[in-house]
């Protein structure tokens, strides 16, 4: 059974960082390309990053670009979220996901449950 | 605002069939990227419910369909249950955007 837990989120001061990880069993975490996707209190699902299966191919979305650094470990099993200079729009739960391909676009198979980030002054 | 526009809520009574609409553009749907869709309950992961425009992931019930024409796609769900009350969101790839990865703004589907 596909697995994903993520952790490491809390509390923090706007300015200020986190690391979140995400530890995966169940599958070939090494043959999977992850995402970290998060949904602010009363909003939409936004994608915010992804990592190729071999560390390469590291993609963001505008509004973390500079400021977030995704990366993994597949001996570990883990995939990490460094978030430096958190903005209060930051604010969100954040789940890890496992990403297939189908045709031309690719598509989430298995989430976590999420870890919440919450930043205020 | 959302890339790929949904209808913020829609309903049924149990038995019926609602469907869900995803409006995107040339630069994403029209472009020939697939449609995903998936399901959000209250306080549990999101859950894969259609991939690529019409395929369904082992265990997902055959009520559910997509469909996808141009630059829109849909979601049916035929028979409505209690446990279909949940939020739905469609997810597709953009030309114009970073890592390309965009999302709907959600629909909420109450279950009269």
């Amino acid at each position: 059974e596909v697995r994903l837990v993520e952790s490491g989120g809390g509390l923090v001061k706007p300015g200020g960082s986190l690391r979140l990880s995400c530890a995966a069993s169940g599958f070939p975490f090494n043959r999977y390309s992850m995402n970290w996707v998060r949904q602010a209190p009363g909003k939409g699902l936004e994608w915010v990053s992804s990592i190729g299966t071999d560390r390469s191919n590291m993609f963001y979305a505008d509004s973390v670009k500079g400021r977030f650094t995704i990366s993994r470990d597949n001996a570990k099993k883990s995939l990490y979220l460094q978030m430096n200079n958190l903005r209060v729009e930051d604010t969100a739960v954040y789940y890890c996901a496992t990403e297939s391909v189908w045709g031309s676009s690719p598509h989430f198979d298995s989430w976590g449950q999420g870890t919440l980030v919450a930043v205020s002054s | 605002q959302s890339v790929l526009t949904q209808p913020p809520s829609v309903s049924g009574a149990p038995g019926q069939r609602v469907s869900i609409s995803c409006t995107g553009s040339s630069s994403n749907i029209g472009a020939g990227y697939d449609v995903h869709w998936y399901q959000l309950l209250p306080g549990t992961a999101p859950k894969l419910l259609i991939y690529g425009n019409y395929n369904r992931p082992s265990g997902v019930p055959d009520r559910f369909s997509g469909s996808k024409s141009g630059t829109s796609a849909s979601l049916a769900i035929t028979g409505l249950q209690a446990e279909d009350e949940a939020d739905y969101y469609c997810q597709s790839s953009d030309i114009s955007l970073s890592g390309s990865v965009v999302f709907g703004g959600g629909t909420r589907l109450t279950v009269l």
